[in-house]
């Protein structure tokens, strides 16, 4: 059965600063999802990372897939205040229906 | 905006109560799942609809039900309303085919007084 952990899932940082989630989970799985959510708001795709070393980026976010290591990072860049949210990735589960398996979601902070 | 519509976006009740909750998906996806998020929680996925039938089922509530329709629209009923049910409740869709990506609507946030 596949499981998604996801770490840390509380963060508190300042603006400006560089800092990683990260996205572990327990069998094969070649995609992987990154979604934002923002208070008691809808939940927005970030990132669809679909293949083994995929890397995508927008803005200050950048997000990679290892399949070999099961990990997937979502690194900010000099963060700002505005990016402060929680955040969710998601994997593909092979062997059940193609079901979405979540992480329990990183809660971001930043503080100016 | 994802394309996912869903009503009521607040709804007040007591329990003991009964509510429906509906969602229409994108336009031409074939595929609705429904989570339940309490307070600072994470996605409890509850059930998954394909083209108006069962596919997959999380833990759902036998107070709970749902079913989607032959125009693709689903529906969650929610019954014997408890103060544990307030919660916010999503429905996403998902393309046939494509990345597999989920699009969430702006959920219906239920409160069980």
């Amino acid at each position: 059965e596949l499981k998604v952990e996801q770490n840390p899932l509380f963060l508190s940082m300042q603006e400006g600063k560089n800092y990683t989630i990260y996205c572990n989970y327990s069998t094969t799985s070649d995609r992987l999802y990154w979604y934002r959510q923002d208070p008691g708001k809808s939940l927005e795709s970030l990132f669809v990372l679909l293949s083994n070393g995929a890397v995508k980026q927008e803005g200050r976010l950048m997000a990679s897939l290892d399949t070999k290591a099961r990990l997937s990072t979502l690194h900010i860049t000099a963060a700002v205040h505005d990016l402060s949210a929680t955040y969710f990735c998601a994997v593909l589960s092979m062997d059940s229906n193609y079901q979405l398996i979540w992480g329990a979601g990183t809660k971001l902070i930043i503080k100016p | 905006d994802s394309g996912v519509t869903q009503t009521p976006k607040h709804l007040i009740t007591a329990t003991g109560q009964r509510v429906t909750l509906r969602c229409s998906p994108r336009s031409g996806d074939l595929s609705v799942y429904w989570y339940q998020q309490s307070l600072d929680q994470g996605l409890q996925f509850l059930i998954q609809y394909y083209n108006g039938e069962e596919r997959a089922k999380g833990n759902i509530l036998e107070r709970f039900s749902a079913q989607q329709f032959p125009d693709l629209h689903s529906e969650l009923n929610l019954s014997s309303l408890e103060l544990g049910d307030s919660a916010l409740y999503f429905c996403a869709s998902r393309g046939h085919g494509g990345t597999g990506e989920l699009f969430f609507g702006e959920g219906s946030r239920l409160t069980v007084l």
